[in-house]
């Protein structure tokens, strides 16, 4: 069974930082293109980031470019998203996805809230 | 950026009867390989979202043959043939061709 577990959201200060995790199961980690998505409180998803089988490539919306740094750990089968210099409009949920061109399983998200 | 474009934002439907959501994009979503690279999610309350239909009418595992989808180019639809209670929720189309990946706002399907 495909299993992804996000861990890591927390309440933050404006300006500081987090690091969110997604622990991966049930399949072949290495082999897949995974992303980041986030859902603000109330509104709809929007992609923010994603990295490529072995980590050489890595992508990101421009709101969130310079501040944000995806990683994997293929050994761990674990993903990564270092965010520094969190904003207000930065709280959201935060789902990390598995997939190319299609995000067919998705973590069960963790709540990333920044305020004073 | 590619927009997408879902209409309506919210939907009231009988149990039983069926229901349709509309999805445009701003380019064509077809890719070198043949492919159009779009695909529908459904978000349950409190859920993250789940898979439903990707390149445009391909069912994925475990979802109902109730759900279809339609379309090519810029112009895409999803349909329930007959809507349960189980449906309700906001469905989301998104475009997998290009980065950004890029969602439409969402349509809302409530059981009237």
């Amino acid at each position: 069974e495909v299993r992804l577990v996000g861990s890591g959201g927390d309440l933050v200060q404006p300006g500081g930082s987090l690091r969110v995790s997604c622990a991966a199961s049930g399949f072949t980690f290495s082999g897949f293109w995974m992303h980041w998505v986030r859902q603000a409180p109330g509104k709809g998803l929007a992609w923010i980031s994603s990295i490529n089988t072995d980590g050489s490539t890595t992508n990101y919306a421009d709101s969130v470019k310079g501040r944000f740094t995806i990683s994997r750990d293929n050994a761990k089968n674990t993903l990564s998203l270092q965010m520094n210099s969190l904003r207000a409009e930065d709280t959201a949920v935060y789902y990390c996805a598995r997939g190319g061109r299609t995000f067919d399983y998705w973590g069960q998200g963790t709540q990333v809230t920044v305020s004073s | 950026d590619i927009v997408m474009t879902q209409t309506p934002l919210s939907l009231s439907v009988i149990p039983g009867q069926p229901a349709s959501i509309s999805c445009t994009s701003s380019q064509s979503l077809l890719y070198g390989d043949g492919k159009t690279y779009l695909c529908w999610f459904l978000q349950k309350a409190g859920q993250p979202p789940q898979l439903l239909i990707y390149e445009v009418s391909k069912r994925f595992s475990g979802v109902p043959d109730r759900f279809s989808g339609t379309g090519s180019g810029t112009d895409f639809t999803l349909r329930i043939s007959r809507v349960e209670a189980e449906d309700v929720g906001v469905y989301y189309c998104m475009q997998g061709l290009l980065l950004p990946h890029t969602f439409g706002g969402g349509t809302k399907v409530e059981i009237k």
